[in-house]
């Protein structure tokens, strides 16, 4: 089957760095996106990586290793509105997007 | 200005009652999306419509039914065979391809009372 697993919740402070991990194993591989989610709101897109390594926009980044089937967003100089939800999806060889639970980051002052 | 409408945002309903969700989008997308999210789980596809005429099954379409007779209109309806319907539900639109980025709507919270 496929399969996205992401931590349920992550609590860190504000001004500080955090990763936020992903690893999957689907039916084929077509691209790796990180979405936000505030509460009660809709997804917004926020990356997307379909090779190997680092993708940097501002203060979020997004990594992907391929063979390990692993990706991590990482969050810069936190912020108290980045307290949302997170969520990994990875598009598989139909072109359909597999979805993980999503990560629930609390932000602390 | 570009984007996808859902309405209403909240949406209540006796139980035994179809409910149709309405989504539109003019970013000239082909592709279309209905998803469902409860508490703690991830998006889960109900339908999708690559072309104007045409949709597809998701992973949970039992009790749902959608029409594509537009490129910019996707309408979802729940039927009263669907077992537990009060959820979020969100549409979204995208082109076709491996890069293509999924946008959403604002979402349609639905009550079954």
């Amino acid at each position: 089957g496929q399969n996205i697993d992401q931590p349920t919740e992550m609590t860190a402070t504000e001004g500080a760095i955090v990763q936020i991990n992903c690893t999957y194993q689907t039916s084929g591989f077509n691209g790796l996106f990180w979405y936000q989610q505030h509460a009660g709101e809709a997804p917004t897109f926020l990356s997307y990586n379909v090779l190997d390594g680092l993708e940097e926009k501002g203060r979020f980044s997004s990594f992907l290793s391929r063979s390990k089937g692993y990706s991590y967003l990482l969050l810069k100089e936190l912020q108290m509105k980045d307290s949302a939800s997170y969520l990994c999806a990875v598009k598989d060889s139909n072109y359909q997007l597999i979805w993980g639970a999503g990560t629930k980051l609390i932000i602390k002052p | 200005d570009g984007g996808i409408t859902q309405s209403p945002k909240y949406l209540f309903r006796k139980e035994g009652q179809n409910v149709t969700l309405s989504c539109e989008q003019n970013l000239n997308h082909d592709a279309m999306y209905w998803y469902r999210q409860d508490p703690g789980q991830g998006l889960r596809l109900i339908y999708y419509s690559q072309i104007v005429n045409d949709f597809q099954k998701g992973d949970i379409a039992e009790g749902y039914s959608v029409s594509r007779e537009k490129k910019e209109s996707f309408p979802l309806t729940v039927t009263s065979a669907q077992k537990n319907p009060t959820a979020f539900y969100l549409c979204a639109s995208s082109g076709w391809g491996d890069a293509d980025t999924q946008y959403f709507g604002p979402g349609t919270r639905l009550t079954v009372l």
